[in-house]
């Protein structure tokens, strides 16, 4: 079984401040992590994942996050936010070998003027 | 990656009718999935679309009440049947290109039902 916790329903960010948003999970084996990003009246959007490799990863605009195995987590993060990037956030797990992922509750972020 | 077009954007439907989405792909592709968010809730896969067999229904889901039809690799159909206002949701249709890539969304039919 797979399972994602995201355990903030709202993130609330002045602009050009960090940003960080929470994400735990849950799989057999080796994980497959994703963010994905919905803007209103929008599908999701690919931000980034992590496969293998390198702990941190870079996506699209300018978001980053960090896989951690002792914590099971892979928190979204970046250095500087911008009113434009106020949405909803998913993260996503999936065990290697299977195409259907896991999706979190999802995460408001608010990126206040 | 996949671009992917979902007809119709949204609806208003009266409850007992049927509604029927469609999803149309730019590329071949293995894996289409359709999914439901509901209103403040994260998304809950439906079923896979299987091409050329029956849909794979997820737990909670029925062919009856939710009928998909995929009848090549770039396109597939979801059929909401019998509506109640507990279907308003907003229904996604969804394709995976490989095992290291991530899902593609289309941009989502918003149904209410009244």
């Amino acid at each position: 079984a797979q399972s994602v916790a995201q355990p903030e329903d709202q993130v609330n960010v002045a602009e050009g401040n960090p940003l960080t948003v929470k994400c735990t999970y849950s799989v057999s084996g080796n994980p497959y992590l994703f963010w994905y990003v919905q803007y209103p009246n929008r599908g999701l959007q690919f931000l980034l994942k992590y496969i293998t490799g390198d702990n941190l990863v870079k996506g699209s605009y300018g978001f980053e996050a960090e896989f951690n195995k002792s914590q099971t987590s892979f928190h979204l993060k970046k250095p500087s936010a911008l009113v434009s990037d106020s949405a909803l956030y998913f993260c996503a797990v999936r065990a290697g070998g299977s195409y259907i992922p896991t999706f979190g509750r999802g995460t408001s972020l608010i990126v206040h003027p | 990656s996949a671009v992917i077009s979902q007809k119709p954007s949204r609806d208003i439907c009266q409850r007992g009718t049927s509604l029927t989405i469609q999803c149309q792909v730019d590329s071949q592709v293995t894996m289409m999935f359709w999914y439901r968010q509901q209103p403040g809730q994260s998304l809950t896969l439906i079923a896979t679309a299987n091409q050329g067999s029956e849909a794979t229904y997820e737990s909670g889901f029925v062919i009856d009440k939710f009928p998909i039809s995929r009848p090549n690799l770039t396109f597939s159909t979801l059929t909401v049947s019998n509506m109640s206002p507990e279907d308003s949701s907003i229904y996604l249709c969804s394709v995976g290109t490989g095992e290291n890539s991530p899902l593609h969304f289309g941009n989502g039919t918003r149904l209410t039902v009244t």
